[in-house]
C-alpha cells in the first residue's frame, strides 16, 4: 500500500490566480495521476505523471493549464492556472501500485479548490 | 473506448437490508476490476478488487465477483449499516495501459 499526502487540503482562491497542489508518498512509486472530481460527479483523469518524463495529458486536458512537476519518485505538484470558478472542484493525486501494471491505486485525500 | 457503467442513485436503504449496485463495464482485453467508496468529506478508499475472471473481491462484508460473461462486476453486501452510508465508485485498469477509469458512482444512504 502506500500512504499518501496533498497540501493544501483546501483553499479558496480568486478568478485569475494559479494553484500548486502537492503530493507526496511515502514510498517511491513509478507512476502518479492527477484526477479532478467536480462537485457530485466522478472522476476524471487530468494526467499521468512518470518521474523523468513529460506528463501525459488526457483529452481535455492542456500543459499550459495544468502544468505538473515529478521531480523524483516520492513527489509531485500540480498547478492550476488562470483559474475561473469551472475550475472549482476537488483534485486528486493517486499512485500506482503493481505488477507491470496499475493493477492497484491509492489515492490521497484531495484538495478542495474554491475559485471565486 | 473503455468504459464503466452503474446504476443510478441515490440509492436509500434501510438498516440490514441487503444492497446490491450494479456495474458493467466495456474493454478490451482483461481488466482489472475495483470498487472504490467515498465517505463523506474523506478521500478515495480502495474496498475490494479482482483481477480475473471469476474472482471474487472481498471486505468489510461487502463482495464482488467479476463475471466476464456478462461483463460485470455487482457490489453486494448482506446487511447494510448506517456507518456504510457513502459515495461507491466502480473502477477498471484496463490490460493495455496504466491509468483507471472510474463510473460515475451510487450515492448509498442507510437509514437507522
Amino acid at each position: 500500500s502506500a500512504v499518501i499526502s496533498q497540501k493544501p487540503s483546501r483553499d479558496i482562491c480568486q478568478r485569475g490566480t494559479s494553484l500548486t497542489i502537492q503530493c507526496q508518498v511515502d514510498s517511491q512509486v513509478t507512476m502518479m495521476f492527477w484526477y479532478r472530481q467536480q462537485p457530485g460527479q466522478s472522476l476524471t483523469l487530468i494526467a499521468t505523471a512518470n518521474q523523468g518524463s513529460e506528463a501525459t495529458y488526457e483529452s481535455g486536458f492542456v500543459i499550459d493549464k495544468f502544468p505538473i512537476s515529478r521531480p523524483n519518485l516520492t513527489f509531485s505538484t500540480l498547478t492550476v492556472s488562470n483559474m475561473s470558478p469551472e475550475d472549482s472542484s476537488i483534485y486528486l493525486c493517486s499512485v500506482g501500485v503493481g505488477l507491470g501494471r496499475t493493477d492497484t491505486q491509492y489515492f490521497g485525500p484531495g484538495t478542495r479548490l474554491t475559485v471565486l | 473506448g473503455d468504459s464503466v457503467t452503474q446504476m443510478e442513485g441515490p440509492v436509500t436503504l434501510s438498516e440490514e437490508a441487503f444492497l446490491t449496485i450494479n456495474c458493467t463495464y466495456t474493454a478490451t482485453g482483461y481488466p482489472s476490476l475495483f470498487w472504490y467508496v467515498q465517505y463523506p468529506g474523506e478521500g478515495l478508499q480502495l474496498l475490494l478488487k479482482a483481477t480475473k475472471a471469476d474472482d471474487k473481491g472481498s471486505n468489510k462484508g461487502f463482495e464482488a465477483t467479476y463475471r466476464k460473461e456478462t461483463t460485470s462486476f455487482h457490489l453486494e453486501k448482506g446487511s447494510v449499516q448506517v456507518s456504510d452510508s457513502a459515495v461507491y465508485f466502480c473502477a477498471l485498469s484496463g490490460a493495455s495501459y496504466d491509468k483507471v477509469i472510474f463510473g460515475p458512482g451510487t450515492s448509498l444512504s442507510v437509514i437507522p
